[in-house]
């Protein structure tokens, strides 16, 4: 099983590229989230998709993007990349409305540097 | 707006030696999850907490939940080098989403 899956797994961009972050589960979960870790901030959430079909803004949506394409994958965009987006970004799953212990299962990681 | 608030946020220990890292949340909340990271990694699930009084336990960690007070712990037994990573707690904000709020994390060394 390959639960969560990222791609890249490390990038660089110039200061006003764009690019897209991939994500893909095996897990037939229903409910995805993208998260940004910087030093000292723990992970906060930007964007999530409760079901597919749906997404909606978490903690610290601005600048960015998401498509759930379907329901393994949860794509998160950024269209004008700025040095304050340097960050590591995960990608997590989870199945809502099941069992309720559930944890959210993450991937590991794009490392995203922007110059 | 929940708050989650870990501490300490560095832990440096002997082997050997327990200790205590300890989850504050600021409003009620009936889910409460702890995650290890190791430097360079995902994040690895360890405990789901779902009711009060909650106690898990595996191998030389163990949590518990207190939902009236607020707080959940994370007790390490007799620690070993292998369980140096960071440790995150995060807490269900609790509507349908099955949204989280991390805290900071911490950063467990165990030295020899």
């Amino acid at each position: 099983n390959a639960g969560v899956t990222q791609t890249p797994k490390f990038q660089v961009l110039k200061t006003g590229q764009s690019m897209t972050l991939q994500c893909a589960q095996d897990m037939n979960h229903n409910s995805m989230y993208w998260y940004r870790q910087d030093p000292g901030m723990g992970l906060r959430l930007i964007y999530y998709s409760a079901s597919e079909g749906t997404t909606d803004k978490g903690e610290v949506p601005n600048g960015y993007n998401v498509s759930r394409l379907n329901k393994r994958e949860f794509s998160l965009r950024l269209e004008s990349a700025a040095p304050s987006q340097t960050s590591v970004y995960f990608c997590a799953s989870t199945l809502l409305g099941a069992a309720p212990d559930q944890p959210q299962h993450f991937g590991d990681g794009t490392r995203l540097s922007i110059l | 707006e929940l708050k989650v608030e870990q501490n300490p946020l560095f832990l440096s220990m002997q082997e050997g030696k327990n200790y205590t890292i300890y989850c504050n949340y600021s409003t009620t909340s009936d889910r409460l999850y702890w995650y290890r990271q190791d430097p360079g990694k995902s994040l690895e699930s360890l405990f789901v907490l779902l009711s009060n009084g909650a106690v898990k336990q595996e191998g030389r960690l163990m949590a518990s939940l207190d939902t009236k007070a607020r707080l959940s712990t994370l007790h390490i037994t007799a620690a070993v080098h292998d369980l140096s990573a960071t440790y995150f707690c995060a807490v269900d904000t609790g509507g349908s989403q099955g949204n989280l709020i991390f805290g900071k994390g911490t950063k467990l060394s165990v030295k020899p």
